[in-house]
């Protein structure tokens, strides 16, 4: 069965410091997909970066960077030098391969960025 | 380019009422889905579709009901509504490759009462 887990329900990160949002999943599927959102408090959900599970390279967006260790099953997001405007809910998402087109989210992480 | 909209924004219903929240999308995506996020939590997937005419169960199906009828429409349909569905609904649209994002509606927020 498919499953997210996103163990940090809450973190605080002073303003341009690294923060690390931990991901990890469960799949028997060889292929999926790892998604990240930014959910802030207006409440709109904001595509940041995916990974595919045969993508030899973590994937990278700007601040963003995705810290893909496949064995261990996790895929954590990494935004450097943060700013006020990361405060906001980050899901993790994951979406097997073509065997099952579901899309299923973890619990998410409140980030607080403290200045 | 409208994206993906869902009406109504805000509704409240008494316990045992009925509704239907409407989805549509204008970027021809074939997968469609509906969530809900509960105050504080995660969005659980409520039902999905591959395509006009296919629907499927997701995590929370239980007390809703979907069609598609046509790529560009969702709806999801609400009966004899309790105080558990009290929720924020999200609709959202994806392309079929597996690293086609969602893209999501702005929500739609229900109060049973």
């Amino acid at each position: 069965a498919q499953k997210i887990t996103q163990t940090q329900p809450g973190m605080f990160v002073q303003e341009k410091e690294a923060v690390t949002l931990d991901c990890t999943y469960d799949t028997s599927d060889p292929s999926y997909g790892l998604f990240w959102y930014k959910q802030p408090s207006s409440g709109e959900m904001i595509f940041l970066i995916y990974q595919g599970s045969y993508d030899q390279q973590n994937a990278t967006e700007g601040r963003y960077s995705l810290n893909f260790q496949k064995a261990r099953k996790s895929a954590n997001l990494v935004i450097s030098a943060s700013q006020l405007g990361d405060s906001a809910m980050y899901f993790c998402a994951m979406r097997e391969g073509k065997r099952d087109d579901k899309i299923i989210f973890g619990k998410g992480t409140r980030l607080h960025i403290l200045p | 380019n409208a994206g993906v909209t869902q009406t109504p924004k805000f509704r409240i219903l008494k316990i045992g009422q009925s509704m239907t929240l409407q989805c549509t999308q204008d970027m021809n995506h074939n997968y469609m889905y509906w969530y809900r996020q509960d105050p504080g939590m995660g969005l659980k997937l409520i039902y999905y579709s591959v395509g006009a005419g296919i629907t499927d169960k997701g995590e929370v199906p239980n007390g809703y009901n979907v069609s598609r009828s046509t790529t560009e429409d969702f709806p999801l349909r609400l009966e004899l509504a309790a105080p558990s569905q009290t929720s924020v609904y999200f609709c959202a649209s994806s392309y079929s490759e597996s690293n086609s994002p969602l893209h999501f509606g702005n929500g739609t927020r229900l109060t049973v009462t």
